[in-house]
């Protein structure tokens, strides 16, 4: 069955650090893989998406993820946080169906 | 174009009374999918609607719980009997087909916000 890790429910940086959110699945089959964002009081925005291309994914607002499927893991990245960045991160995976399995969230909040 | 969209974005009921929640998908998009975010589950999928096939019922907790989709665009959320462990937000997507093996973005309503006390 699919499953997904986030370490860290919560990530404190400060502003122009680097962003590091942790996901790793688990999979019988070569996954896709995504990362959502959740402002409060709204709901989920795509980030960005592994698809079986390329294995380094550029998403929005400057994030990237590096699907590598040796460490079983989809890590999300930012060089430099910004106070806007503040929010709920989940990592999600679907297998061959169309239902998301998502992770329990990271919480980032961003320091002046 | 117009997003996802859901109604109402709260709702406050009391313990035994049923709720429908309503979802609008993007125009055009022919998977809906209901998911539900609570404090003690996380993010967990409900159901899945595509096109004219038989939905996938496979996360709904409890035959309290149902949904429909008429005329594959509207869904309505339907729980019976609410109890308290039902409060969570109930967020609805939908993605253009449904039928890409799971590669397709889904794209998420704001959610409605559920209390039963």
């Amino acid at each position: 069955a699919q499953s997904v890790t986030q370490l860290g429910s919560h990530v404190s940086v400060s502003e122009g650090a680097l962003v590091l959110l942790r996901c790793n699945y688990s999979s019988s089959v070569p996954p896709y893989l995504f990362w959502y964002v959740q402002y409060p009081n709204q709901g989920l925005q795509l980030l960005l998406k592994y698809t079986s291309a390329a294995t380094l994914v550029k998403g929005i607002n400057g994030f990237e993820a590096e699907f590598k499927k040796s460490e079983t893991s989809f890590h999300l990245t930012k060089p430099s946080a910004h106070m806007s960045d503040a929010a709920e991160y989940f990592c999600a995976v679907s297998e061959n169906t169309d239902k998301l399995i998502f992770g329990t969230g990271t919480r980032l909040q961003v320091f002046p | 174009g117009a997003g996802v969209s859901q109604s109402p974005s709260n709702k406050v009921t009391e313990k035994g009374k049923d709720v429908e929640l309503r979802c609008d998908p993007i125009s055009g998009h022919t998977a809906l999918y209901w998911y539900r975010q609570s404090l003690g589950q996380g993010l967990e999928f409900l159901i899945y609607f595509q096109g004219n096939s038989a939905p996938d019922k496979s996360g709904l907790p409890s035959d309290r719980f149902s949904a429909e989709r008429t005329g594959g665009s509207v869904s309505t959320l339907t729980i019976q009997r609410t109890q308290q462990e039902d409060s969570a937000v109930y967020l609805c997507a939908s993605s253009l087909t449904g039928l890409a093996g799971g590669r397709e973005t889904q794209y998420f309503g704001p959610g409605t916000r559920l209390l039963v006390l």
